[in-house]
């Protein structure tokens, strides 16, 4: 079956780093979504990504879908404290299928 | 607008009992999800409905699992009888197109 594969597990940064979490299928994938887990939270939705070599931004989130549709990044710049949590990438194939496999997810942690 | 509720919020058990979760979807939602996360991984799809039909439940582990989505507004899912290893959140999501909307899970713990 589809297998979804995130690195890194955790990320550790100071206030104001960069983080990027990578995020790879075993199998050409129609879309991937990313989701946001805070401590104690439910995922909550961030962005799809349908189109190969797709790239969108929301605000100091970049998000890309690789051009083989296998592979996708979601990279933070200037880290805050508010972005504390853990990062999940979750692919679909078929086309108009709305089922999602999830990756393990990176956790960020944000020093002050 | 409201969101995913689920009920309840904790649920401790001893193994071999039985245990169920409720779950209503936003409303207009079609399509409703249960997930299983255990710590420090990532929600695993237990059983889509689409309305009060099944669209998938490969992941559901039938012998002792069940859920239904009766009148495709409210969904239960049973686990009987519970094993240790059930000890997890129980997440469920609703969706009207892609984006999935999800509730704040149920924490089962198995003793």
């Amino acid at each position: 079956g589809q297998q979804v594969m995130q690195i890194p597990q955790y990320q550790h940064v100071q206030e104001g780093e960069d983080f990027t979490t990578y995020c790879n299928s075993s199998t050409t994938l129609s879309n991937i979504q990313w989701y946001k887990q805070r401590p104690g939270g439910h995922p909550v939705f961030l962005i799809q990504l349908v189109k190969s070599g797709e790239v969108k931004k929301q605000k100091r989130l970049t998000f890309q879908f690789g051009e083989a549709k296998k592979n996708s990044s979601l990279h933070i710049t200037a880290t805050q404290t508010t972005d504390v949590g853990t990062y999940f990438c979750a692919g679909s194939s078929g086309a108009g299928s709305y089922q999602l496999t999830f990756g393990k997810g990176t956790k960020l942690s944000v020093i002050p | 607008e409201a969101g995913v509720a689920q009920s309840p919020r904790y649920k401790i058990i001893e193994k071999r009992q039985s245990v169920a979760f409720w779950c209503n979807p936003i409303s207009g939602h079609a399509t409703l999800y249960w997930y299983q996360q255990i710590l420090g991984q990532g929600p695993k799809l237990l059983i889509q409905f689409q309305n009060n039909g099944v669209v998938d439940d490969s992941q559901l582990p039938k012998d002792r699992f069940s859920a239904e989505r009766l009148k495709g507004v409210d969904s239960t899912l049973k686990i009987q009888p519970a094993k240790l290893e059930d000890s997890a959140v129980y997440l469920c999501a609703s969706s009207f197109y892609n984006e999935q909307f999800f509730g704040p899970g149920t924490r089962l713990t198995v003793l």
